[in-house]
């Protein structure tokens, strides 16, 4: 099976920059995603690991480190309309492309 | 492009009650398909996924099942609703044979049950 760890929350300040971490336990590891969900919304993919290292998408990052088990999400330049949840997913190593969700971290970013 | 719609938004039904919610898929041909809850301040719970017409998996025993009838269709069922029932269901697509494609969700179902 899968699991995965994320801090419940995190607050940060407009302009500043936030990491949210990821740690996770599993077989037939594939890759690492990261979505963002805002409040009563649909999730939204951010993002995407599969080999080591930092994956760059304008104002968020994403790292991995497959031996380490451990990835996270960097924010850049927070701006208010990032207060988010936002949840890192195993893919797992099978065809159906199936994703283990992470229970999701809350950014609150303050003006 | 590919759009994935989802409905109704939300469902008020009594315990014992059936349900049916669908989830249908356009601009793509035999996706991946996946149905999650999601409790309050919580994670996604993969409930069901389909790789083709009629191929159904299960994740988790429950009081739920699934059904693809048609390739860009899928179907969430209950025939006797139980309190437990309720969260905010979520329909998702993604494409076969692209190992980094993403999950694209549907805009869910909050479902209370009385």
């Amino acid at each position: 099976g899968q699991s995965l760890e994320q801090p419940s929350e995190v607050t940060a300040v407009e302009g500043a920059i936030v990491q949210i971490n990821c740690t996770y336990q599993t077989s037939g590891f594939y890759g690492l995603s990261w979505y963002q969900q805002h409040d009563g919304g649909a999730p939204t993919f951010l993002s995407y690991n599969a080999l080591d290292g930092l994956e760059e998408t304008g104002r968020f990052s994403s790292f991995l480190s497959r031996s380490d088990s451990y990835g996270y999400l960097l924010l850049q330049e927070l701006q208010m309309k990032d207060s988010a949840s936002y949840f890192c997913a195993v893919r797992a190593n099978t065809n159906a492309g199936k994703s283990t969700f992470g229970d999701g971290t809350t950014l609150t970013v303050k003006p | 492009s590919q759009t994935i719609h989802q409905w109704p938004a939300t469902l008020v039904q009594p315990v014992g009650s059936p349900l049916s919610l669908e989830c249908t898929v356009e601009g793509t041909s035999n996706p991946n398909l996946y149905w999650y809850r999601q409790a309050a301040g919580r994670g996604l719970q993969l409930l069901f996924y389909s790789v083709g017409i009629g191929q159904i998996s299960s994740e988790v025993p429950q009081n739920l099942s699934a059904s693809r009838p048609q390739d860009r269709q899928f179907i969430l069922s209950s025939k006797k609703l139980l309190l437990s029932d309720s969260g905010f269901y979520l329909c998702a697509w993604s494409e076969q044979g692209y190992r980094n494609q993403p999950q694209h969700f549907g805009d869910g179902t909050r479902l209370s049950i009385l």
